[in-house]
């Protein structure tokens, strides 16, 4: 069966740089929500949209954008890039209107030096 | 910010013990609670979502319950094998949005 495609899954760079991270829904799929999960932390919740449209906001720095595209995918923007953003960035993706269940993408580890 | 609490944070079992967890949420506003189980550098697996007050759900040697009303939820392993080595985390899900536990990290010794 299909999965959550997040890319890059491993991504290094340098502080104040800006990096784009991109995750593939599983088909018909219109909900999606961005993790941040730091060395030892808990995943923590960034942002999620539904049908393109922003639903609801976490701890997402303003330095962080995010959207998701007519064909579901969303991209994670991220500027000016710190030291504590090196972190693993999962996406996940939900149906709404069928089960609770939320499915995740293997993650992208973003290391900034 | 929302509290879901996760105890204990780990624990070392041997193989063939039967091990339980809770994992304690708001009693508000709930929507769904929702168990994962993490492996390091891999994403969640989602083993359980428990909706109503009451609920049991059960796969293979894991299962779980729900108390909605006093806001915690149980997540037992039968006979713990080694390859149930990783963290267990609990999702309480309100609106739209997922607040995680901070997990319980379990080590089964064989």
């Amino acid at each position: 069966a299909a999965g959550v495609i997040q890319s890059p899954r491993h991504l290094i760079k340098e502080k104040r740089e800006t990096a784009t991270l991109k995750c593939y829904p599983i088909p018909r799929h219109d909900t999606v929500y961005w993790y941040q999960q730091g060395p030892g932390q808990d995943p923590q919740f960034l942002i999620s949209f539904y049908e393109k449209m922003q639903s609801d906001k976490g701890s997402i720095p303003d330095r962080f954008s995010a959207q998701q595209f007519s064909d579901y995918h969303s991209e994670l923007n991220m500027s000016s890039l710190e030291l504590g953003d090196s972190a693993l960035y999962f996406c996940a993706n939900r149906k709404q209107g069928s089960s609770y269940e939320q499915y995740f993408g293997p993650g992208t580890r973003l290391t900034v030096t | 910010i929302l509290n879901v609490e996760q105890s204990p944070q780990s624990l070392h079992v041997q193989e063939g013990d039967s091990t339980n967890f809770t994992c304690s949420f708001p009693s508000s506003n709930f929507y769904a609670l929702h168990w994962y189980r993490w492996e390091t550098a891999k994403s969640p697996e989602a083993l359980f979502v428990m909706t109503l007050n009451g609920d049991e759900k059960k796969k293979g040697r894991i299962s779980a319950t729900l108390n909605t009303k006093e806001g915690y939820s149980y997540l037992y392993i039968k006979g713990s094998q080694p390859e149930d080595s990783a963290t267990y985390l609990c999702a309480f899900m309100t609106g739209n949005q997922f607040y995680f536990g901070t997990g319980t990290s379990l080590t089964v010794i064989p």
